[in-house]
């Protein structure tokens, strides 16, 4: 079974509309970690924002916010007023077993959602 | 600066030849790892290194070897290359412990021919 389902495999969005990107998760370790990871086109990875499992708060980074419900096992990126710039494929990933047994686990991604803002 | 360097960013190879992509970082962590990017399947673990001399597989190893004699390389070696790790490479590195952040490299453009 997947780890991580990232269900849009593209989207197409208004400049300055809200969007939110799905990310599913599956784990039975109660230690876990969630990331939302940005690529332009040049390949980088650029890291966005960071929801531990242990968090009470849903974690926000700018006009970033980790929608996150532990119950649903469901961690969405929020991008409020998207900008052109935010034309990219954006990676949910989680990494298990972060404070326990030997340490952190590595990442699984998921497939990504390409993500085009259009003006 | 914190910083993951690979090298080479760009290279284009051929069938059998060995290579080995570099990966450094300086931050004193013990936890490194490689990553592939193939289309439509996301970024996938190749190998980790827990710490020095300690290293596993991930979950797409085959083809590739690694070693962790230092604490800050994690080279990745391709002995004998074919088209289908024709890829992007991602080197990537955090603490053991409380890994929440996590450094890439700029990643490497690897083509097989």
């Amino acid at each position: 079974a997947q780890k991580i389902t990232q269900t849009q495999p593209g989207m197409f969005v208004q400049e300055k509309e809200a969007v939110t990107l799905d990310c599913t998760y599956d784990t039975s370790d109660p230690s876990y970690g969630l990331f939302w990871y940005k690529q332009p086109s040049s390949g980088e990875m650029i890291f966005l924002i960071y929801q531990g499992s242990y968090d009470q708060q849903n974690a926000t980074e700018g006009r970033y916010s980790l929608n996150f419900q532990k119950a649903r096992k469901s961690a969405n990126l929020v991008i409020s007023a998207s900008q052109l710039g935010d034309s990219a494929m954006y990676f949910c990933a989680m990494r298990e077993e972060m404070y326990s047994g030997g340490g952190a686990d590595g990442l699984t991604f998921g497939k990504g959602t390409h993500l085009i803002i259009q003006p | 600066e914190a910083q993951v360097t690979q090298n080479p960013r760009y290279l284009i190879t051929v069938t059998g030849k060995k290579l080995t992509v570099t990966c450094s970082q300086n931050m004193n962590h013990e936890y490194m790892s490689w990553y592939r990017q193939d289309p439509g399947l996301g970024l996938r673990q190749i190998y980790y290194s827990m710490n020095v001399e300690v290293t596993d597989k991930g979950d797409v190893p085959e083809g590739y070897k690694v070693s962790r004699k230092e604490k800050r390389n994690f080279p990745l070696i391709l002995e004998s290359p074919s088209p289908n790790q024709t890829s992007l490479y991602f080197c990537a590195s955090s603490l053991r412990y409380s890994g929440n952040t996590i450094y890439f490299g700029e990643g490497s453009w690897l083509t097989v021919v």
